[in-house]
């Protein structure tokens, strides 16, 4: 099976710019989760999705939202872009919620 | 409040010695358990779990994990550390809080080896 991919691998975008990020999970798999990876901060958990609906939320602002599709991708969205928001953003799918993820290589936002 | 603690943010080992990775958890429920790998710009690698089943669980590379429930700990082992384990290592738990599944993750443990 071919496991998580997320694109673009990297980005550069400006301050107050908006940025998409895809997610296309493992075959099969109807869950999928984003998390913000930072030096600071560590692993955050931003949403998780299941069958086209958010089943869970972290603690982001509004600037931050995601979509599912029928065919279970995902892609999270950041509008209005600030510097402290540059970092490696991960997906991770999984059959169900209560079943371990497999992530995805990242991107790398930076934002200047 | 569950949460996971990883009690060593740095540990060095020479190549061919023994790999000991310290997590303790704290659970109201019987959890289930990760240990995760990321290499240097990668995402993260599932290395192995423990879901109430044999609780000494073996995983890839050679690595395994003993869960204690005595001691609320799952620490992360390796007879012979190999140059390719260097990494940052994350240990995770998964709870439900309010009905719904949450992954918490550990600051991660970054592994050094010495040639």
């Amino acid at each position: 099976k071919a496991g998580v991919t997320q694109t673009p691998r990297y980005l550069i975008k400006t301050r107050g710019q908006q940025v998409t990020l895809s997610c296309s999970p493992i075959s099969g798999h109807r869950s999928v989760s984003w998390y913000q990876q930072t030096p600071g901060q560590g692993l955050q958990f931003l949403f998780e999705y299941f069958s086209e609906t958010q089943r869970n939320k972290g603690n982001f602002p509004g600037r931050f939202s995601g979509r599912q599709f029928s065919n279970s991708r995902s892609e999270m969205n950041v509008s209005t872009l600030e510097l402290g928001d540059s970092a490696l953003y991960l997906c991770a799918s999984s059959a169900n919620e209560a079943y371990e993820q497999y992530f995805g290589p990242g991107t790398r936002l930076t934002v200047t | 409040a569950q949460s996971v603690t990883q009690l060593d943010s740095h540990v060095s080992v020479s190549e061919g010695t023994p790999v000991l990775l310290r997590c303790n958890y704290s659970s109201s429920y019987s959890p289930s358990l990760f240990w995760y790998v990321q290499h240097p710009n990668k995402g993260l690698q599932l290395l192995l779990k423990y879901t109430s089943a044999a609780t000494l669980v073996k995983g890839i590379n050679g690595f395994e994990a003993e869960f204690k429930k005595s001691e609320t700990s799952f620490h992360l082992t390796k007879p012979s550390a190999h140059m390719s384990d260097a990494a940052e290592y994350f240990c995770v738990v998964s709870v439900i809080t309010s009905g719904t599944y949450k992954y918490i993750f550990g600051t991660g443990t970054r592994l050094k080896v010495l040639a």
